[in-house]
């Protein structure tokens, strides 16, 4: 595709279940990332992927939290059990290795509500 | 670990004006620094990379500078416009562990 896209654009979900974010990366991008938009706490890495291998995973901030890439293409990000904390907006980006400057290109983001 | 500040959180120019947005890192071991630019409800778009062998890049009205000895980073806009308001976020690579360090932004507004 010509940029990276998120979905859902907008989630609401009450405290305790579980939701899948998902990633579609640039076509041919090899590396995906995951960060985290909190109010107030500006933008943390979460994950990162390279082909559907995941090198660091130092982010994720607790084992509610799982991210899997398939076909070195689209990527989930899954939250369980969601608690209120985990409120905020979930931005994914792509890059390239073989396009230099490495430049991280980023989706519109999933803004995530928990109730 | 790299640490990232911008300042100020936020500033209110009128149109026309030329300004300064700051940031300031830790760890001087960076491979690229970039500032972003975030409308309300959008994702970043990127406006300036700057390598870790450069001094400076431009685009336009905006130019960035990099100062590796004192950690520091500076994004010049120049003759300011009501579109240029958004909030500005400048973030460093780190190259070895592949992520970008964030600093919280620069929410700026530009009056007509």
């Amino acid at each position: 595709g010509a940029g990276v896209s998120q979905s859902p654009s907008n989630k609401v979900t009450e405290k305790g279940k579980d939701v899948e974010l998902r990633c579609d990366p640039i076509s041919g991008h090899t590396a995906l990332y995951w960060y985290r938009q909190s109010l107030g706490q500006g933008l943390e890495f979460l994950i990162y992927f390279q082909g559907n291998s995941a090198p660091d995973k130092s982010g994720l901030p607790s084992d509610r939290f799982s991210a899997e890439r398939t076909g070195g293409s689209v990527s989930t990000l899954t939250i369980q059990r969601t608690q209120q904390e985990d409120s905020a907006v979930y931005l994914c980006a792509s890059s390239s290795p073989f396009v230099a400057p490495e430049t991280q290109y980023f989706g519109p983001g999933t803004r995530l509500l928990v109730l | 670990k790299q640490e990232v500040t911008q300042i100020p959180a936020a500033l209110s120019v009128p149109e026309g004006e030329n300004l300064v947005l700051n940031c300031s890192f830790t760890d001087s071991a960076i491979y690229n620094l970039q500032w972003f630019r975030q409308d309300p409800g959008k994702g970043l778009t990127s406006l300036l990379l700057i390598q870790s062998s450069q001094r400076e890049q431009t685009s336009g009205r905006l130019n960035a500078s990099l100062d590796k000895s004192s950690g520091r980073s500076t994004l010049y806009i120049a003759a300011s416009q009501p579109g240029d308001s958004a909030t500005y976020l400048c973030a460093l690579f780190g190259g070895s562990n592949y992520k970008l360090t964030f600093g919280k932004g620069t929410l700026l507004t530009v009056n007509p």
